[in-house]
């Protein structure tokens, strides 16, 4: 079974910093892309940027480029959405979600758990 | 960026009836090479992440009940759920994959039992 494990809840202080991870199984990890979707309180979902393990080319939607760093260790199968000073409007659920196909053009399926990361002083 | 925006943005359907949500994108998602549309649904249920309904516009995920459908094509498209059940409350989305890597998603519609 195609399954993505993220990691537990944050809660953390303004300006700290944090690392949040999604680990793959059930399929060959590095060759498929993965994408980190924000979702804030009440709201819709946002896609933040993607990532392919295998050859770490990862892309950046213009809203969450230089905010979040998005990075994988194929060696564990896993993939990273890192801050490096939170700020409170960080407070969401953050989804990974893996590319139904290899392909860079393609629906996400299946989707992790998500991580809520609550930013508050 | 391509723009998605979907309606209405909440809608109340009685059980068994049917419910019809609509996304517009702010330019065509249809590919010429393949005649293909770049456009996905998805289902989200309270504290569950989304679920895959529909992908290419009209082709249903494996496991997801015929009665949801998707049509459309180039910048208009729908989904259908008839015979609507009490667990098809939920949050839908609409998500083009043409323009990458902005998977932008519609802005969510809210369905729920009248």
């Amino acid at each position: 079974e195609v399954q993505l494990v993220q990691s537990g809840a944050e809660v953390k202080k303004p300006g700290e910093s944090l690392k949040i991870s999604c680990k793959g199984s059930g399929y060959n990890f590095a060759g498929y892309w993965i994408g980190w979707v924000r979702q804030m309180p009440g709201k819709g979902l946002e896609w933040m940027g993607i990532i392919y393990p295998g050859t770490s080319d990862t892309r950046y939607s213009p809203s969450f480029q230089g905010q979040v760093t998005i990075s994988a260790d194929k060696s564990i199968d896993t993939a990273y959405l890192q801050w490096s000073s939170l700020k409170a409007s960080d407070t969401a659920m953050y989804f990974c979600a893996r590319s139904a196909e290899r392909s860079l053009s393609t629906w996400f399926d299946p989707w992790g758990q998500g991580t809520l990361v609550t930013v508050s002083s | 960026d391509i723009v998605m925006t979907q309606s209405p943005d909440s809608l109340a359907v009685s059980l068994g009836e049917r419910a019809t949500i609509n996304c517009k994108s702010s330019q065509s998602v249809l590919h010429s090479s393949n005649n293909k549309n770049y456009l996905a649904w998805y289902q989200q249920k309270p504290g569950q992440p989304p679920k895959l309904l529909i992908y290419w516009a009209s082709n249903r995920e494996y496991g997801v009940p015929d009665r949801f459908s998707g049509s459309g094509s180039g910048t208009d498209f729908t989904l259908t759920i008839t015979n609507l059940q009490a667990e098809d409350v939920a949050v839908y989305y609409c998500q083009q994959y043409y323009t990458t890597p902005s998977y932008n998603f519609g802005q969510g519609t809210r369905l729920e039992i009248k």
